[in-house]
Order: C-alpha cells, then structure tokens, then sequence
C-alpha cells in the first residue's frame, strides 16, 4: 500500500493567495483527517470525515478555511485568502476505524505539506 | 477543556538505558491511549496502543496504564539514538475524540 498521499509536499506562497492541500487517504479507510502542526500550538486537529461527511469542524480556525471530500478517495483542504500565521505543517491522516468508537483508532499520516505564505 | 500532559522535554538519556515519557490526561473517562513517534521533519507514525490497567510490551517498548491515577507511560529499553525523536501522547477520550499531547522531545546520547 502507497500510505496517505498528499500534495504538493511543499507550498511557499504570497498573503492573500488561495491554497490548496490534496490528500489521498488509504484505500478502504472510514475516516479521514485533516492537521495542522506548528512549534508554538503542536499538532491541532482541524476536521474529520467518516465515509466523506465531516463530523467535526470545529478546530477549523476561521472561514478561510473549508474542507471537502468528494469520494472515498480525495480530499482537499483549501485557505482563501492565506496569511501569514497559516504558516505550518498539514498532515492528513486515515484510519480503518472501529466498531466501538466514534473516531478512528490507529491513524496513519501522510508525509505532510509544508506551507510557507509569505 | 479535557487535556492530555506531556513534558516538553528534552529528555536527554545515555545510550542502552532506559528511557521513560510520561502522559497525564484530565478525562477519567478515557478508553484507549496512544504513542506516536515523530522524527524532526517527519510524520507521526504509531508505536503503541493500550487499552486496560497495567503493562504492555512490544520489543523494546512497554506502554504503561494506570487509569485511577489517570496516567501513562511509555519505557524504552536499551535506548538506541535511533530512539531520538518526539513521542506524542494521545487519548481518546469519553467522547470517542482523540486528544493529543504536545510531545516529549528525547535525545538519546552516544
């Protein structure tokens, strides 16, 4: 198995840009996660998905950001307009999920997208 | 606010000891705890998960749970630098949601 893709791996771009994060997760995976981690506020989770319906958005930090999932196997992150304090890693992360819980258990992170907006 | 506590670190432990990171979380409720490792500019990848009371041991790693005292532990034996990284804690918490500690940095020294 590939593991979580995403892209681009890195993305260096002006205050005021739209920005896109892509991810595919692994395939057969219920859940869905989107992160983002920096020095100071460490790893922060954002929204998830099960089977492509957002559960929880409420670590989405303001309006500019939204989160789709179209299928099972996309999803994006976008950030209209970027400033500069949005500046970190995004991870995505999957999981097979469980019967017993309302979020997935073991979660598998793709290899991050570093964002620079300047 | 449910929180999951971790020292920030760094830890710093000789080679072929052993190393040991500690978690608290403030939700008595919690069911299933987690440690993730993290190289520097890597993704968080999972070591060990652990569910009742008491030690779990996997190679290496024993993931210790003491839910009363509402704490967990993590020990390395034989610490190797490969060893060196950030270990995240994370609980999922009465409410099935996964919260997550701010890591413990561990350098392990040759």
């Amino acid at each position: 198995d590939a593991g979580v893709i995403q892209s681009p791996r890195h993305e260096v771009t002006e205050m005021g840009q739209e920005v896109t994060l892509r991810c595919k997760p692994i395939s057969g995976h219920d859940y869905l996660f989107w992160y983002r981690q920096t020095m100071m506020r460490g790893l922060e989770l954002l929204i998830y998905f099960n089977n492509n319906v957002p559960i929880d958005d409420s670590g989405m930090p303001e309006d500019r950001f939204s989160a789709k999932m179209p299928n099972a196997s996309f999803s994006t992150l976008k950030i209209q307009p970027s400033e500069p304090r949005d500046s970190a890693v995004y991870f995505c992360a999957s999981s097979p999920g469980t019967l017993a819980g309302y979020t997935g258990e073991t979660q598998y992170f793709g290899p991050g997208t570093r964002l620079l907006v300047l | 606010q449910k929180e999951v506590e971790q020292n920030s670190g760094p830890l710093s432990v000789p080679e072929g000891a052993i190393a040991s990171l500690n978690c608290t979380y403030s939700d008595r409720g919690s069911q299933s705890f987690f440690w993730y490792r993290q190289y520097s500019g890597k993704s968080p990848e999972l070591i060990m998960f652990i569910y009742s009371n008491g030690d779990k041991e996997d190679g290496r790693f024993t993931a210790q749970l003491n839910k009363a005292s509402q704490y967990v532990s993590l020990l390395i034996r034989d610490s190797q630098p490969s060893d060196s990284a950030t270990y995240l804690c994370a609980v999922k918490d009465s409410n099935y949601q996964l919260i997550w500690g701010a890591g413990t940095k561990l350098i392990i020294k040759p």
